[in-house]
């Protein structure tokens, strides 16, 4: 089944205490994304990646990492994560960046609590 | 940057009743697509538009592009307690410093009282 696995799909951690989300998609997409979804703002884009090797920030890149060494890969790093970065948080995938063939393929979401 | 603004942010409805959610951007798109993500779930995808003026069904849902590709609208005729959710509209920016970049709207959440 074509689909994007995010993992934890829970988690409570404290502040400062590295963490990683880990996003694997099996459809060969090029372009894989990181989203935070709070209430009221919508889905904010964290990063992205179009291919391997390649990543660029979104809207709201502080505090997180990212990194796209193999094309189905693109965990999401919080290296010393903060309250503020409670949230629920969308991995997202498309065959193609841009120019028309990018409908995105969503994973199921990790909810993530900092104390 | 690009910023992508819908309306309303809630709707409640009587099941049965119509509904309608607009998105606006503040600059042209190349595109536009909408999601839709039960609760609890999440989206996943409804439509894209691509021309100028567009307007695609999907048995009780109605999708327009505005002719500037700048806003769209998403309507649902006679609801029902399965269209509960939120909708989000996305664009693709058509040109500029943000060339490529899907940005989403706020989202309107959905529900229906039978």
């Amino acid at each position: 089944e074509a689909q994007v696995t995010q993992n934890p799909r829970y988690l409570i951690t404290v502040t400062g205490k590295k963490l990683t989300v880990t996003c694997s998609q099996n459809m060969n997409h090029e372009y894989m994304s990181w989203y935070r979804q709070d209430p009221g703002l919508g889905l904010r884009q964290i990063y992205y990646s179009m291919n391997v090797e390649v990543t660029d920030k979104g809207d709201v890149p502080e505090g997180y990492k990212v990194s796209r060494k193999e094309k189905r890969n693109f965990p999401l790093i919080l290296e010393s994560p903060s309250p503020n970065q409670t949230s629920l948080y969308f991995c997202a995938s498309s065959f193609r960046g841009f120019s028309g063939a990018n409908v995105l393929t969503f994973g199921a979401g990790s909810r993530l609590t900092v104390l | 940057g690009q910023q992508v603004m819908q309306i309303p942010q809630y709707q409640h409805v009587q099941e049965g009743e119509d509904f309608t959610t607009y998105c606006n951007s503040s600059t042209t798109l190349s595109n536009i697509q909408w999601y839709k993500q039960r609760p609890g779930g999440h989206p996943v995808f409804l439509i894209q538009l691509v021309k100028s003026g567009e307007v695609k069904k999907q048995k009780r849902l109605t999708f327009q592009f505005g002719e500037a590709k700048k806003n769209s609208s998403l309507h649902i005729t006679a609801t029902q307690t399965t269209d509960v959710g939120t909708y989000f509209c996305a664009g693709l920016n058509a040109g500029g410093t943000s060339y490529g970049k899907l940005t989403f709207g706020q989202g309107t959440i959905l529900t229906v009282h039978p």
